[in-house]
């Protein structure tokens, strides 16, 4: 099966400017993931959707990030406008409906981007 | 709330050395325990998972047991290989949610 994609592969943006990332889940999935992996963190969970709807959003600053999966299926993740601190790379994952607690999340490559 | 600590790197072994990466977690309910790896330039993969107490995961020459008693999921391979160079990460997930917490990663080299 097709994996995880994601685009772009790398960006480079000055701060205060937006950009936007793409993730296309397994087919099938339900659950799509978005985290964030700061250099030298674990990944971060930004945003969880199940289908269309947001099942978990707590640790997305709405003040400037944004994402969205309209039709259930692939995912956009929005920054505007940028900071510094945002540098990192943007994981997108997903998972099948109703999986039991012990079933793994398949992971894009990731979009690293930098903010300069 | 829910936590995982790991092992600071880097780590730098020779080939054929025996491998240990430690993970403890704190959860507020039962979790279920993973080890991923993302090597150079890939996303993050599945490498072990272990759902219960005593459980023993194991794949590709890694093992980790989960142990309640001492919350630790410890990662160990018996003799490593230049491959097995990657960042590896401990997560938990407890029942109820889907969602993986992760720790911070641990950077493992081999030299030949």
């Amino acid at each position: 099966e097709a994996g995880v994609a994601q685009s772009p592969r790398y960006k480079i943006i000055e701060k205060r400017q937006s950009v936007a990332f793409w993730c296309n889940p397994i087919s099938g999935h339900a659950t799509l993931y978005w985290y964030q992996q700061i250099l030298g963190q674990g990944p971060k969970l930004l945003i969880q959707f199940q289908n269309n709807g947001v099942v978990d959003d707590s640790q997305l600053p709405k003040d400037r990030f944004s994402a969205e999966r309209l039709k259930g299926v692939d995912s956009t993740l929005k920054i505007q406008p940028a900071k510094l601190e945002d540098s990192a790379v943007y994981l997108c994952a997903s998972s099948p409906i109703g999986a039991a607690d012990n079933s793994p999340l398949h992971f894009g490559n990731g979009t690293r981007l930098t903010v300069t | 709330g829910n936590s995982v600590t790991q092992m600071e790197g880097p780590v730098t072994l020779s080939e054929e050395a025996f491998l240990t990466i430690n993970c403890t977690y704190t959860a507020t309910g039962y979790p279920s325990l993973f080890w991923y790896v993302q090597y150079p330039g890939e996303g993050l993969q599945l490498l072990l998972k272990a759902t219960k107490a005593d459980d023993k995961g194991s794949n590709k020459g890694f093992e980790a047991t989960y142990r309640k008693e001492t919350t630790s999921f410890h990662l160990e391979k018996g003799s490593v290989q230049v491959s097995d160079s990657a960042v590896y990460f401990c997560a938990l997930r407890v029942f109820g949610n889907e969602k993986l917490t992760f720790g911070t990663g641990t950077r493992l080299t081999i030299i030949p």
